[in-house]
């Protein structure tokens, strides 16, 4: 059972472009982390949002966990071809490992 | 600071060889440790995890299995490699199980042909 679902799956975006990518569960977490991965390297956390309804900026990156902490959102403004990757929801539960979404493949192309 | 080490980074072997993959960290004690297997592009599957010394936990069965025998140290082993071990390994470490951040390896990549 994948408790974590992201999409959309693939995005292939031109540079300027704004997007936003989902993490959506019928699970509560008590906090939900995204994660960056270039290929062949190791997953960089990003941010971790904790309270429900939780809004997060970095850069022009803008992050939003839901009121019922059971979904998060990844919006990025004015897409670079340097935002390119694979990004990663992954949610936190008392007394499990973090739980890790399939992924959301970003291409930006200039 | 904290480091992590994982090697090699890139391994070919043939079908029925046996596997050891090792992970270290560095600048933290008793972390919490994961090893988790990754196919092309997609997301992370939980191999294994590690809350202490000689505690192992399996996620997923698997011709696979795990040892931690330092408290910074911990290794990924199989008797006898299936094609279908190819991929990407990862090993991470986080400060408590449920809630810590996790902090990555570079990863191994793995063909066995």
């Amino acid at each position: 059972t994948q408790l974590l679902e992201q999409s959309p799956q693939f995005l292939s975006i031109q540079e300027g472009e704004n997007l936003t990518v989902y993490c959506n569960s019928s699970s509560v977490f008590s906090s939900l982390q995204w994660y960056r991965q270039e290929p062949g390297e190791g997953p960089v956390l990003l941010v971790t949002v904790v309270t429900g309804g939780e809004v997060k900026k970095l850069k022009r990156l803008t992050f939003q966990f839901g009121d019922a902490r059971k979904d998060s959102s990844l919006h990025i403004t004015a897409a670079q071809p340097g935002d390119t990757g694979l990004y990663l929801c992954a949610g936190a539960k008392a007394g499990t490992a973090l739980i890790f979404g399939k992924g959301t493949t970003l291409s930006v192309s200039s | 600071s904290q480091t992590i080490h994982q090697w090699p980074a890139t391994l070919v072997q043939p079908v029925g060889s046996p596997l050891s993959l090792e992970c270290t960290v560095e600048g933290t004690s008793n972390p919490n440790l994961y090893w988790y297997r990754q196919a092309a592009g997609r997301g992370l599957q939980l191999l294994f995890y590690s809350v202490g010394i000689g505690q192992i936990s399996s996620e997923v069965p698997q011709n696979l299995s795990a040892s931690r025998p330092q408290d910074r140290q911990f290794i990924l082993s199989s008797k006898k490699l299936l094609l279908s071990d190819s991929g990407f390994y990862l090993c991470a470490w986080s400060g408590s199980v449920g809630h810590g951040i996790q902090y990555f390896g570079a990863g191994t990549r793995l063909s066995v042909l």
